[in-house]
């Protein structure tokens, strides 16, 4: 059955530094998504992106965010300066299709910890 | 601002009970409600809701919304240690690509 990976699946990094977290979408799914679950607390829509550019973003999703499909497999989430509050499980999920009628599935999580 | 508000908060039970999760809603474009079964990471899928009245069945675990009160409901029967996990409520927002997603409900499930 087809799945959505993501890579690492931990990654502990200082703050300020910059990270990337990687997903592999659904190979036929066009619609693409970061999430992000703060330890204990909801699941946060972060960002949609589909044709190569960003459909929607939360709040949270500020300047220090950003995405990008590389190639014709991966998504990235890239975060700058990480601070110590982006400390989180990030979910990657896609779906088929758009708007909210579709199933999203999602990836494993990668697990941020920012020192 | 949107809100979706899921109770209990957690829940523990023996085998072999039925159980109900609610999920109740505030949002200004409703298109659809999801149910999700988080175990340790990734939420996995299973129901999508669109219309009032409409039970999804899946095995022991059947679902219901209902758009006039704002809420759905999640019931699962026959309660197995293997249900055990947060069971997560989302709403999908007309016109966005957007959800919503509640606090979950953590359900405890003892032999």
């Amino acid at each position: 059955e087809p799945e959505v990976t993501q890579t690492p699946s931990h990654q502990v990094t200082q703050m300020g530094q910059e990270v990337i977290l990687r997903c592999v979408p659904i190979s036929n799914h066009l619609y693409f998504y970061w999430y992000r679950q703060i330890l204990g607390q909801k699941v946060e829509f972060l960002v949609s992106f589909y044709n190569n550019e960003i459909s929607e973003k939360s709040e949270i999703f500020d300047d220090q965010f950003s995405v990008e499909r590389p190639d014709g497999s991966n998504f990235t989430l890239k975060i700058r300066s990480t601070k110590l509050e982006d400390s989180a499980m990030y979910f990657c999920a896609s779906s088929e299709g758009r708007r909210a009628l579709y199933e999203q599935y999602f990836g494993p999580g990668t697990r941020l910890t920012v020192t | 601002e949107d809100k979706v508000v899921q109770s209990p908060l957690s829940l523990v039970v023996h085998e072999g009970d039925t159980v109900t999760l609610n999920c109740s809603y505030e949002v200004t474009n409703f298109r659809s409600l999801l149910w999700y079964k988080q175990e340790k990471k990734a939420p996995t899928f299973l129901f999508m809701l669109t219309s009032s009245g409409i039970e999804k069945k899946s095995g022991r675990l059947s679902s219901i919304l209902d758009k006039k009160e704002l809420f759905s409901i999640l019931n699962i029967t026959a309660t197995q240690t293997g249900d055990s996990a947060v069971y997560l409520c989302a709403v999908g927002l007309g016109r966005t690509y957007k959800y919503i997603f509640g606090t979950g409900t953590r359900l405890k499930v003892l032999a």
